[in-house]
């Protein structure tokens, strides 16, 4: 069975900062790029970062861009989002996904979601 | 305000057919990939159809996907009790260079 498991969520003051990992089980993530999605209390989901496999290519949303810092490390089958300067509005469920691509490259999705980490921003 | 375009909520009766759509632009969903994700209460999402009309292992065949110009589409007929949930659309957006998410559509079975 396919598991990938968040941790290093928590309270945090704003201006602070925290660092989420995410670790799989029953799946490599050596080869796939991987993903973290958010999503605030009762609303919906929103993408945050994305790294691709070999950590050469990354992406931001604009809401953490210059914020928060996606990276990998393949010895440790992990998976890490720094994030600094948090804001309230950065309270959140924060989802790994694992990624799949077709061998085109031209569709891609979240095959498999962790089970989520509250980060909760607030003084 | 999302990307993708989703109707807040949708409800239907068990046994009824369901359609959830999902609006979108030259930018996304005309040109990629449209991928639906279902979120039960209190779970993470887990994916549901992807590349538009393709099932997740063990989804039944009650769930299919479509895409038409900038509208894809959800349907599940032979609603059940357990279909109740949040379902979201997602797509790659070019000009945005992100990934986009509909806002959800909370599905109630009544």
């Amino acid at each position: 069975e396919v598991q990938l498991e968040e941790s290093g969520g928590g309270l945090v003051q704003p201006g602070g900062s925290l660092t989420l990992s995410c670790t799989g089980s029953g799946v490599s993530l050596d080869d796939s790029a991987m993903h973290w999605v958010r999503q605030s209390p009762g609303k919906g989901l929103e993408w945050v970062s994305t790294i691709n496999w070999n950590s050469n290519k990354v992406a931001y949303a604009a809401s953490v861009e210059g914020r928060f810092t996606i990276s990998r490390d393949h010895a440790k089958s992990s998976l890490y989002l720094q994030m600094n300067s948090l804001r309230p509005e950065d309270t959140a469920f924060y989802y790994c996904a694992k990624d799949f691509c077709t061998s085109t490259g031209w569709a891609c999705y979240f095959d498999y979601w962790g089970q989520g980490v509250l980060v909760t921003v607030s003084s | 305000q999302s990307v993708l375009t989703q109707p807040p909520s949708a409800s239907g009766t068990p046994g009824q057919r369901v359609t959830i759509s999902c609006s979108g632009s030259r930018s996304n969903v005309v040109i990629k990939a449209v991928n639906w994700y279902q979120q039960l209460p209190g779970t993470a999402p887990k994916l549901l159809i992807y590349t538009n009309y393709q099932r997740a292992s063990g989804v039944p065949d009650r769930f299919s996907g479509s895409k038409s110009g900038t509208s894809a589409s959800l349907a599940i007929s032979g609603l059940q009790s357990e279909d109740e949930a949040d379902y979201y659309c997602a797509t790659w957006d070019d000009s945005l260079n992100a990934w986009v998410f509909g806002g959800g559509t909370k599905l109630t079975v009544l």
